[in-house]
C-alpha cells in the first residue's frame, strides 16, 4: 500500500544545531508540503513543492529550507535550530490532478533545548 | 485576520446527539473546503470535502458550505464516543491549503 513516512518520529536537539527531518511518500504524488502544528495555531505551512526541483515558501518559512531532488522525498532542514521551532512537524502529499486530498505522514515531534 | 477561524471548544455533546462544528474563512476566492479529524497524538485524516454551495452528506457526516457568508460547517449525527477528536477546517486557495486551529469535540457516553 502507498504511504507517507517521516523520520525520526521524535528528536531532541540543542539550539544552533542543524537538523533534517525526512519525508518519504510512495503515492507518486507531485505535490508535497511541510507543516508545523502548535497549540492555538493549527497547521501552518512551512514549505511546499509541486515537483522535482520546485520549492516554494509558505507562511512560516524563516529558518527552514527544503530541496526536492526526486518525486518521493522532501527533506526539511532547520539551518540553526531555535527553541521557537519546538513543534510537531507534519509532511503531506497530494496528487497534481485536482490536488484535493492531502495525505499526512505520522508527524515528527521536535524539541529544541 | 486568520485565513480560517474556528472555535477551539471544547464542544461537549452526549452520545447520540448531533454535533455542529463551524468554520469561517476570509478569502472569497477560496475554491475547496475540507474537514479533517485529528485524534490526540495522530496525524490529520480527511473526512469530508465540499466544493459548491449547499450540503454534502456522507454517512453520519454532513458538510455545509455557504460561500456568500464564507462559512463551512460539519454536522455529525448520532455522535459516538469514537468521534471525540479535534476537527480541523481547511480551505484551498489555488495550490495552498490553510487550516484552522481546530475544534475539540467531546462525545460523552
Amino acid at each position: 500500500d502507498a504511504e507517507i513516512t517521516q523520520s525520526p518520529r521524535h528528536k531532541i536537539t540543542e539550539t544552533g544545531r542543524q537538523v533534517t527531518l525526512a519525508c518519504h511518500q510512495t503515492w507518486n504524488h507531485n505535490n508535497m508540503f511541510w507543516y508545523r502544528q502548535d497549540l492555538g495555531h493549527g497547521l501552518r505551512l512551512i514549505h511546499y513543492s509541486y515537483g522535482v526541483q520546485d520549492t516554494n515558501k509558505g507562511e512560516v518559512s524563516d529558518g527552514y529550507s527544503v530541496s526536492r531532488s526526486n518525486t518521493e522525498d522532501l527533506p526539511l532542514t532547520l539551518e540553526s535550530a531555535a527553541s521557537s521551532q519546538t513543534s510537531v512537524y507534519f509532511c503531506a502529499s497530494s496528487d497534481t490532478s485536482g490536488g484535493e486530498t492531502q495525505y499526512f505522514g505520522p508527524g515528527t515531534r521536535l524539541l529544541v533545548l | 485576520q486568520k485565513e480560517v477561524e474556528q472555535n477551539s471548544g471544547p464542544l461537549s455533546v452526549p452520545e447520540g446527539a448531533i454535533a455542529s462544528l463551524n468554520c469561517t474563512y476570509s478569502d472569497r476566492v477560496s475554491q475547496s473546503f475540507f474537514w479533517y479529524r485529528q485524534y490526540s497524538g495522530k496525524s490529520p485524516e480527511l473526512i469530508m470535502s465540499i466544493y459548491s454551495n449547499g450540503d454534502k452528506e456522507d454517512g453520519r457526516f454532513t458538510a455545509q458550505l455557504n460561500k456568500a457568508s464564507q462559512y463551512v460547517s460539519l454536522l455529525i449525527r448520532d455522535s459516538q464516543p469514537s468521534d471525540s477528536a479535534t476537527y480541523l477546517c481547511a480551505v484551498r486557495n489555488f495550490n495552498k491549503f490553510y487550516f484552522g486551529s481546530g475544534t475539540k469535540l467531546n462525545v460523552k457516553p
